[in-house]
């Protein structure tokens, strides 16, 4: 049973560039959340994606963007990268239930490290 | 706002040793509490949660108390392993307010032979 994966591992841009990362869910799972991890500080919630529309968004500018496709899976997308935009990113998965999905555990992927120079 | 405040690292610990990683809280509702753990180049295991006040999760020795009272969620584990070194998350999700976890900064353990 594959669990969250997440491509590329590593990846190295310049400012200004664009950046699009991938997310593939654990299998039945329907919704996909993506995270941003800077260096020595915990994941920050960056927006959550279920039947291919984004659900729920956290502070971030609308540089950065996303897509839900009909498998599931999902991309990020940001553009006119910043220095500060280097961090983990890291992808959650979860199955939708009922209500707000609070009893529903997120499985997290290994995340791809973003560089920005 | 929401937010977690955890104590601070490095904890460094002999083998066998007592943990207690503290954990408070700040929540405008009545948030589920978890605790994830992240090993070098990984990314974040569940480890335990706990959805209302007064319960405790378990997982693997590992066990946190859902304390209302003192809005805290401390993790604890009676006898730590070599193999427990990781860095350690504190998080909320607040009922009705979907997916988003909202972390803590983390706190990395060390434990020594």
């Amino acid at each position: 049973d594959a669990g969250v994966t997440q491509s590329p591992t590593h990846l190295i841009k310049t400012r200004g560039q664009q950046v699009t990362l991938r997310c593939s869910p654990k299998s039945g799972h329907d919704t996909v959340s993506w995270y941003q991890q800077a260096l020595g500080q915990g994941p920050q919630f960056i927006f959550q994606y279920y039947e291919e529309e984004e659900r729920q968004r956290g502070n971030f500018p609308d540089r950065f963007s996303g897509h839900q496709f009909p498998n599931y899976s999902s991309e990020l997308n940001v553009n006119a990268l910043l220095l500060g935009d280097s961090a983990l990113y890291l992808c959650a998965s979860s199955l939708a239930g009922l209500g707000d999905y609070s009893n529903q555990p997120q499985h997290f992927g290994d995340g791809t490290r973003l560089s920005i120079l | 706002g929401n937010s977690v405040t955890q104590m601070e690292g490095p904890v460094t610990l002999s083998e066998e040793a007592f943990l207690t990683i503290n954990c408070t809280y700040t929540a405008t509702g009545y948030p589920s509490l978890f605790w994830y753990v992240q090993y070098p180049g990984e990314g974040l295991q569940l480890l335990l949660k706990a959805t209302k006040a007064d319960d405790k999760g378990s997982n693997k020795g590992f066990e946190a108390t859902y304390r209302k009272e003192t809005t805290s969620f401390h993790l604890e584990k009676g006898s730590v392993q070599v193999s427990d070194s990781a860095v350690y998350f504190c998080a909320l999700k607040l009922t009705g307010g979907g997916n988003k976890l909202t972390f803590g900064t983390g706190t990395q353990l060390k434990v020594e032979l």
